[in-house]
């Protein structure tokens, strides 16, 4: 069964810029969260998609968006990109029943310039 | 601010001794997930321990969940080199949350040989 991927593995972008990632879950899976992983912060929730709904949000700000498509796939957009926004990006997905184990994608390394 | 505090965040060892990572709250949590993590890669699930007071045993690997589900344990024996990584423990609250997961800033071990 293949795991979580994320697409890009890495990312270079300019203050300003908005870049789009890209979570595939493990099949039949179809909840998927997106973490941010930062040295000083560590690993934080931003959003989580059920169903196509984002069933739940952590505190990050509105320039930080996702959406799911009917398949379970999942993307998210940072919109006027910041020199703070640079960190692993995280996707797992999990079962509706998964009592909270989430099974996680290598991350897409962002680098904002 | 951590809700999850790990101790200790670093630990360095000769192979062959034992080690133990404390994962503690003031929260109680329907879950604990047990991660570990090589650099520039998405967390590995361990473990999951659900019930009060459960301990899980994996290889030479022994998990424990406290009685009132605010407390996990980590416990390796006779580490090895390949035991080295970041160990991050997450508390998952009610079913509602199960995709939002809490994380420890984690316990850096490194075991030389």
């Amino acid at each position: 069964k293949a795991g979580v991927t994320q697409t890009p593995r890495y990312l270079i972008k300019t203050r300003g810029q908005q870049v789009t990632l890209s979570c595939s879950p493990i099949s039949g899976h179809r909840s998927v969260s997106w973490y941010q992983q930062t040295p000083g912060q560590g690993l934080q929730f931003l959003f989580e998609y059920f169903s196509e709904t984002q069933r739940n949000k952590g505190n990050f700000p509105g320039r930080f968006s996702g959406r799911q498509f009917s398949n379970s796939r999942s993307e998210m957009n940072v919109s006027t990109l910041e020199l703070g926004d640079s960190a692993l990006y995280l996707c797992a997905s999990s079962k509706v029943t998964s009592q909270g184990i989430q099974y996680f994608g290598a991350g897409t390394r962002l680098s904002v310039l | 601010t951590q809700l999850l505090e790990q101790s200790p965040q670093f630990l360095s060892i000769q192979e062959g001794e034992n080690l133990t990572v404390y994962c503690n709250s003031s929260s109680v949590f329907s879950s604990l997930q047990w991660y570990r993590q090589e650099p520039g890669e998405g967390p590995v699930l361990l473990v999951t321990v659900v019930t009060g007071g459960e301990v899980k045993k994996l290889k030479r690997l022994t998990f424990q969940f406290g009685d009132a589900r605010k407390d996990s344990s980590l416990h390796i024996t006779a580490a090895q080199p390949g035991d080295t990584g970041l160990y991050l423990c997450a508390g998952a609250g009610t079913t509602d949350s199960w995709g939002k997961l809490q994380f420890g800033a984690g316990t850096q071990v490194v075991v030389t040989p």
